[in-house]
């Protein structure tokens, strides 16, 4: 079993949508969780950073954590077409090992 | 904040060049960084992790003598791909933070062809 599973995709939606991406993680000790924007042939951009469980908002994107179930949630509220993008969730229990997903292709269409 | 450069952006030579790259933490100290690579649609990969002052940690199936890695400053760590060949052609990410409680910041990438 992966330490992390995340669904590839692809996933398409029109421009206004709310979109979720989902990860779930088998490791009870993680304890920080990043989401990651990707674009093709750049490195991951960091999205949002949270700690334990709970759920923090910036802007458009809120990230939502229930350790409870080990599982982690990117909502992107009124997706525009500049949000298609790669989408990594990645987390760790502290020090230097992270555990990514593979990635959500994601599509926004006008 | 946490800004890391990565360069070349791109890099094209022929088979059997060594090749070295460059990742730096341009705002922030970066007691380790992370070297990754990435094929098309997939992803990351990761390759090893770089600790300033001290050798590299390889991850398994990734040859230490191919992929030289040197960190040297707590800006500054570098990876030269010795003696290339095709199939090392791939795109290279590095990253700098994750001490800790700190997330990766990661550089914009390297895409290496060789011919």
């Amino acid at each position: 079993q992966k330490e992390v599973e995340q669904d590839p995709g692809p996933l398409s939606v029109p421009e206004g949508a709310i979109v979720s991406l989902n990860c779930t993680y088998s490791n009870s000790a993680f304890q920080y969780f990043m989401w990651y924007r990707q674009y093709s042939r750049k490195g991951p951009e960091l999205l949002m950073y949270t700690y334990s469980s709970g759920n923090k908002e910036d802007g458009r994107f809120t990230a939502q954590v229930d350790k409870s179930s080990k599982y982690i949630s990117l909502f992107i509220r009124d997706s525009q077409p500049s949000d298609s993008a790669t989408y990594l969730c990645a987390m760790s229990a502290g020090g230097n090992q992270f555990y990514f997903g593979t990635g959500t292709s994601l599509t926004v269409i006008p | 904040g946490a800004v890391v450069s990565q360069h070349p952006s791109w890099v094209i030579c022929k088979s059997g060049t060594s090749v070295k790259i460059e990742c730096r933490s341009l705002d922030f100290q970066a007691t380790t960084m992370f070297w990754y690579r990435q094929f098309p649609k997939q992803s990351l990969m990761l390759m090893a992790t770089s600790n300033e002052g001290s050798k590299a940690t390889y991850e398994q199936g990734v040859e230490k003598d191919k992929f030289l890695i040197n960190h040297a400053s707590l800006t500054l760590s570098t990876l030269t791909v010795t003696s290339a060949h095709p199939e090392d052609s791939s795109f290279y990410i590095c990253s700098a933070g994750g001490q800790g409680y700190q997330p990766q910041h990661f550089g914009d990438g390297t895409r290496l062809s060789i011919l």
